[in-house]
Formats: C-alpha cells, structure tokens, sequence
C-alpha cells in the first residue's frame, strides 16, 4: 500500500533562511510525486509537480527514488510562504495519497 | 470562474442525526472527488466518480455514508446516523479526464455534538 510521511508538524523560519520541507514515500509502483499548499483562508492548491521540474514561487522538489523522498525547498524564505503543506502520491487513476502535512511558519 | 462549490461551509448537528453536503464542481470536470479530513491530518480519499459512476469507494463507510452525482455533474455525500468522530472537513475536489491537477472546493466542516 501506498504512504506519504511528512515527518515535521511544525516548521519554524525566519524571513530570508533557506527551507526544506520533507516528504518521504512508500509505494510499490513508479511514484508521481506533488506539493499541494493551502494558505490561510484559502483553499488547498496544487504547487508544484514532480514531473514537470519547475520552480513555482521559487520552491523547487526533486524525486530521490533512492531514498524514497520528494522533499520541497527554497533558497530563502518569505513571510508570504507561510502555510500549510502537504506532499501528496498520486496512484490508481489520479488519486492522491496525502502526507500530514507541515505548517510553515517565516517570521520576520 | 467560481471553481469548486460546496455547501453548506459550516454544520452542527447531534449524534445520530444525519447530514448532507453538496458539491458542485468545475464546469466541464467529469472526475469529481470527495475527501475526509481529520483535524492536524492530510485529506483522505473517500470516493471518486468519472462522470455518473463511482469508480472508487474502497474508503467510503458504507454503513453510514453515501454518495451520489445522478447526472455527472453535482454530487451529494451523506451521513447517517453521524457519530461523535465523523467530525471534521469534507472537501470536494474536481479534475479533467487524463488531467492530474485535482482544484479543492473550501470544504463543509462538520462538528458533531
């Protein structure tokens, strides 16, 4: 069966430090990876895919099949980033395996 | 472009009443989605349907909750009789057939007394 694991509830930064959101996975099959963020207020949204290798608001994720990771990063943080995020694993027909998610907190 | 539609956004009710939340999803998405979510947890998939035809509902309780989308567009999720743990978010979420971004509706979120 398949699993995401966010393993940090809370991640606390200030403005302008470097973030590094994990995911890590589990699935029998070729994994198709995504971050989905939901500000405060809004609703949840997609932000970027694994299979497109792109930069969405200066977050980027790489798929390590190695290590069984999809980890979201970004250089240096701004207060706008601070969110609730949540790694998700796409399998049987597009459906979406959710991770716990992790609130990013930037502070100023 | 009003994206994913839910009602109502807010429900109080006593145990062993039941409830109902509607979804209208995106025009033209025949896939629709409906999730559960738990306080401080991700969303969980509860049942998807491609157009009128629920083509998951391996995690839907089926021995209190139902759904239906009768003409492939608006769906209803219902439960009955609600208990103490059925607390929390509903959400609603559509796709496009062959497309992998799934847009949320702002969820129904349900307390139950």
């Amino acid at each position: 069966a398949q699993r995401v694991t966010q393993p940090e509830k809370l991640l606390s930064v200030f403005k302008g430090a470097p973030v590094e959101l994990k995911c890590n996975y589990s699935y029998s099959g070729s994994p198709e990876l995504f971050w989905y963020v939901q500000y405060s207020r809004q609703r949840l949204q997609l932000l970027l895919r694994h299979i497109s290798r792109e930069s969405i608001k200066g977050f980027t994720a790489d798929l390590n099949k190695g290590e069984t990771s999809f980890h979201l990063k970004k250089p240096f943080a701004q207060e706008e980033d601070s969110a609730m995020y949540y790694c998700a694993l796409k399998h049987a027909g597009n459906m979406l395996t959710f991770g716990g998610g992790t609130r990013l907190m930037v502070k100023p | 472009e009003a994206g994913v539609v839910q009602s109502p956004r807010y429900k109080i009710i006593e145990k062993k009443q039941p409830v109902a939340f509607w979804c209208n999803p995106i025009s033209g998405h025949n896939t629709l989605y409906w999730y559960l979510q738990n306080l401080g947890q991700g969303p969980e998939l509860l049942i998807r349907y491609e157009n009128e035809e629920a083509v998951d509902d391996s995690q839907l309780p089926k021995d209190r909750f139902s759904a239906e989308r009768l003409k492939g567009v608006d769906s209803t999720l219902k439960i009955q009789p609600a208990e103490l743990g059925d607390s929390a978010v509903y959400l609603c979420a559509s796709s496009q057939t062959g497309e992998e971004t799934q847009y949320f509706g702002p969820g129904t979120r349900l307390l139950v007394l």
